[in-house]
């Protein structure tokens, strides 16, 4: 399996609080991606990285910030959570670009109260 | 946009059967690969098998197999003998080859096997 992490597995917040989600590699790979997971829609796709302190919105972006000042880490952040981010989220890591197979961590289950 | 669209959102087959999870895909871009990914109850995110969309031939991973007609955007996947530990949600996934890999999904087919 892949060496990746995600912390926290699972938390439960308030409506406006800050909340921060960690991903963690140990595989070096150059791209990192956070997906929100919710029904009916699959996965979908946040922010992504393409090297250390360079990242881009995916389809779903609104709400979050990403930050990756280190190659192992990538950081989502809801600056303040709403009741619409309760869902479970994946980051996933891929080593180049459409030619490798992407791998994704364990997910952290959100529930924002 | 690109669109994946599973139609089948539940199947149900007895075990050491076959059975075909429907996936079509929207795009007019030419380049670029296909997924099929499962998603047991533990949550984790496997990937099953992948195809090309420059190969003529279809992907073969074991008990696992698809059938990709790329004119008509159609992308199936077929689980021979099936097995209880294939029960999961599945997923297919599109993916440009160029940049970043933005995997787009379908919202998923929950499989399940009856003994």
């Amino acid at each position: 399996d892949a060496g990746i992490t995600q912390s926290p597995r699972h938390k439960v917040t308030e409506t406006g609080t800050p909340v921060t989600l960690r991903c963690h590699q140990t595989e070096n790979h150059r791209y990192m991606y956070w997906y929100r997971q919710d029904p009916g829609h699959g996965l979908r796709l946040i922010h992504y990285s393409y090297g250390v302190k360079d990242t881009d919105k995916g389809e779903v972006s609104d709400g979050y910030s990403v930050s990756r000042s280190k190659t192992e880490d990538f950081l989502l952040t809801l600056e303040s959570a709403t009741s619409s981010q309760t869902s479970v989220y994946f980051c996933a890591i891929s080593a180049q670009t459409s030619t490798d197979t992407q791998y994704f961590g364990p997910g952290t289950r959100l529930t924002v109260l | 946009a690109q669109t994946v669209t599973q139609s089948q959102p539940e199947m149900s087959v007895q075990e050491a059967e076959t059975v075909t999870l429907s996936c079509t895909y929207d795009t007019s871009e030419s380049d670029y690969y296909l997924f099929w990914y499962k998603q047991p109850p533990s949550r984790q995110m496997i990937l099953v098998i992948r195809q090309e969309a420059y190969k003529q031939q279809n992907a073969t991973e074991n008990r696992f197999s698809v059938n990709f007609q790329k004119a008509a955007k159609s992308f199936s996947l077929k689980i021979s003998d099936s097995q209880l530990g294939d029960a999961a949600m599945y997923f297919c996934a599109w993916v440009l080859i160029q940049g970043a890999q933005k995997l787009v999904f379908g919202q998923g087919t929950r499989l399940t096997i009856n003994p």
